[in-house]
């Protein structure tokens, strides 16, 4: 049961533009969600997190957003760099006290010059 | 701190045989998990213990599948027998008590034959 889902297994897009990455969950119990980010041969890194008491969190180029009313988040980098290019994994828990994160297949950015 | 650790980096073995991964967590971590990253199901949560203790084992696939830890610096994953449906990469990840960014290791590839 895949309680977390991105749909999309691959997006490219242009160096200097928008990328937009999307992750559907269904647990409405989830209340903490992450986005990790996984270069070839490497361990995911943690990337950026937002709490469900907020609808948007900011770090430089990359920003969250959290629709708790449609189960969605998405992960927006601008601009859009190659080094960004890497597999992002979307991950949701329950509250601080449980470890239990699920996680997304993973949507594969490929980011041209 | 070297980071979680994890060996080998990579695993060739018959099918049949028994395979054992190992991982070093980050110290004073007290949550230790291992994943199984596929295709489809990009990272599947296998196991998780805090201080030691397994919490949630449901995402162990099978009676084959089992995992200690007998101390806070030490963990293994056993697979007995190994099948060629479990060729993967297996990720342990640790991260503090009541935290929910985990930190992962590099991984270890597992290819059954």
């Amino acid at each position: 049961d895949q309680q977390v889902k991105q749909n999309s297994p691959s997006l490219s897009v242009q160096e200097g533009r928008i990328s937009i990455l999307n992750c559907d969950y269904t647990n409405s119990m989830f209340d903490y969600f992450l986005w990790y980010k996984k270069y070839p041969a490497e361990g995911p890194t943690f990337l950026i997190s937002i709490s469900s008491i907020k609808d948007k969190n900011e770090d430089g180029r990359f920003t969250v957003f959290l629709n708790k009313s449609a189960k969605h988040l998405s992960l927006h980098i601008v601009p859009s760099q190659p080094g960004d290019s890497a597999v992002y994994f979307c991950a949701a828990s329950i509250g601080v006290s449980d470890n239990d994160m699920r996680f997304g297949a993973g949507t594969r950015l490929t980011v041209k010059p | 701190d070297a980071g979680v650790i994890q060996s080998p980096r990579h695993e060739v073995t018959e099918m049949g045989q028994e395979v054992t991964l190992r991982c070093k967590p980050i110290s004073g971590h007290n949550s230790l998990f291992w994943y199984r990253q596929t295709m489809m199901r990009g990272l599947e949560l296998l196991i998780y213990f805090n201080n030691n203790v397994p919490i949630d084992d449901s995402g162990m696939p099978e009676d084959r599948f089992s995992a200690k830890m007998p101390n806070a610096s030490f963990s293994t994953l056993k697979i007995q027998p190994s099948e060629p449906r479990d060729s993967a990469v297996y990720f342990c990840a640790s991260s503090k008590d009541r935290g929910t960014e985990a930190f992962f290791g590099q991984g270890t590839r597992l290819t059954v034959v």
